[in-house]
């Protein structure tokens, strides 16, 4: 199975960027790389995903190393709202099985 | 539009009671999954769906059963619930990103 590596917890202060790493070394050819994140007593919510190229969307930035063995998801000024379980994720692509490791908690410091 | 509807929100059940966990999503979505969630752990998937009368399970499926008879309906049944099972569920469904419904905080006591 193809497997993500994240830190357990990480903070940050308000209103400034937040790099959040992954290690995938083990990512295949046709693996897409998927961010969920998972505020408090809710289920989890679709960030940004991507396949090689960098992504940027309306809530982060992906960037992903040219070998893929790694990617930063990018929150340019972090919010009290962005404290959460942030989950990086490995789509086989063959019938879209997440595999949710335990993610890594975001603390966001006023 | 409501996405993905889970029911019930919250359920008390007995060692051995069996009981249906019922979710349904209106965005047509072919695939749909059950997943759950236990104290600070991450989400483990229990069965999915690729289809209408189409399933299989994943890593977790033991105690549990699925069926998927139209595309917006994917109930989890469990047969016989043990204190094990105490956990969250979460539903959801796929096409090109994921939507959760809100969740079934389960406990068996």
């Amino acid at each position: 199975d193809a497997k993500t590596t994240q830190p357990n917890s990480m903070e940050s202060n308000e209103e400034e960027p937040v790099h959040l790493p992954c290690n995938h070394s083990t990512i295949s050819g046709t693996d897409y790389i998927h961010w969920y994140r998972q505020l408090p007593s809710q289920g989890p919510e679709y960030v940004i995903h991507g396949l090689t190229s960098n992504v940027n969307n309306r809530m982060a930035s992906l960037a992903i190393a040219e070998d893929r063995k790694s990617s930063t998801l990018i929150l340019h000024r972090a919010t009290l709202r962005d404290a959460a379980v942030y989950y990086c994720i490995l789509n086989r692509n063959t019938g879209n099985q997440f595999y949710f490791g335990t993610g890594t908690s975001l603390t966001v410091i006023p | 539009n409501a996405g993905v509807t889970q029911t019930p929100k919250f359920q008390v059940l007995k060692t051995g009671q069996s009981m249906t966990l019922q979710c349904a999503q209106d965005m047509n979505h072919e695939y749909m999954s059950w997943y759950r969630q236990d104290p600070g752990m991450g989400l483990r998937l229990i069965h999915y769906s690729v289809g209408a009368g189409i399933t299989d399970q994943g890593e977790v499926p033991n105690g549990y059963n699925v069926s998927r008879s139209t595309t917006e309906d994917f109930p989890l049944r469990l047969l016989s619930a043990a204190p094990s099972q105490t956990s969250v569920y979460f539903c959801a469904s796929f096409r090109d990103g994921y939507t959760f419904g809100s969740g079934t905080r389960l406990t068996v006591v």
